[in-house]
């Protein structure tokens, strides 16, 4: 059974740098195919696709958020790190690590973790 | 990026048959999911590669695609259907490396 956990603080203050990490379980980073994804969420408002890391390292990120995003695996640990530099209030969001599943340009988002909100407020 | 739109919202009588429909120029030329979300719940997959359900969603669900429009039916509503719609596909404004998911749609069982 595949599983993934988003971690990290709660509350963080505006400048500052959230580091968010994906605990999964089910199968491995280093097994060729395997990606993973970090997608948000404002309250009320819709999904956002923000990174992605696959078994061989490739890195990709949205093109909105590119110069504050930085996606990392730990395959021994299982984890996948994000972190995101400059912190807004409007990046108030509940955060969400996806496994990517699929074929190139077919992919699709299963599972999904249960998500961690993170607030941007001083 | 490039944009996939949703309607907002749509309601559909118990039993009865909905359509909800995503449209965007990535979709001529890159697959579509479907995800459903609860409120309070993180999203799941429910039609995947434009027509295919996973094990464990019930076979009133259903997609398509024609040229630039996914669309998602629910044969048949159900009460427990009833929650917030996305669509996802590729990005096709040039970072065709990254994705897109559209405005979402609530769908709302009467």
């Amino acid at each position: 059974q595949v599983t993934l956990k988003e971690s990290g603080p709660a509350l963080v203050k505006p400048t500052q740098t959230l580091t968010l990490t994906c605990t999964f379980s089910g199968f491995s980073l280093n097994t060729t195919g395997m990606r993973v994804s970090w997608i948000r969420q404002p309250p009320g408002k819709a999904l956002e696709w923000l990174a992605r890391i696959d078994w061989d390292d490739d890195k990709f990120y949205s093109t909105s958020l590119k110069t504050r995003l930085t996606i990392s695996k730990d395959t021994s640990k299982n984890q996948v790190v994000l972190t995101m530099t400059n912190m807004d209030p409007v990046d108030t969001a509940t955060y969400y690590c996806a496994r990517i599943n699929g074929w190139e340009f077919r992919e699709w988002f299963d599972p999904w973790g249960q998500g961690t909100l993170v607030t941007v407020s001083s | 990026s490039s944009e996939l739109t949703q309607d907002p919202a749509v309601s559909v009588a118990l039993g009865q048959t909905v359509r909800i429909t995503c449209q965007g120029d990535s979709l001529r030329s890159f697959s579509s999911s479907w995800y459903q979300q609860k409120p309070g719940q993180a999203p799941i997959l429910v039609i995947y590669d434009k027509n295919n359900r996973p094990s464990g969603i019930p076979d009133r669900f259903s997609g398509s695609t024609s040229g630039n429009t996914a669309s998602l039916t629910i044969t048949g509503a159900q009460a427990e259907d009833e929650a917030d719609y996305y669509c996802k596909s590729r990005d096709s404004s040039g970072n065709h490396l990254g994705y897109v998911f559209g405005t979402g749609t609530k769908v709302t069982v009467l």
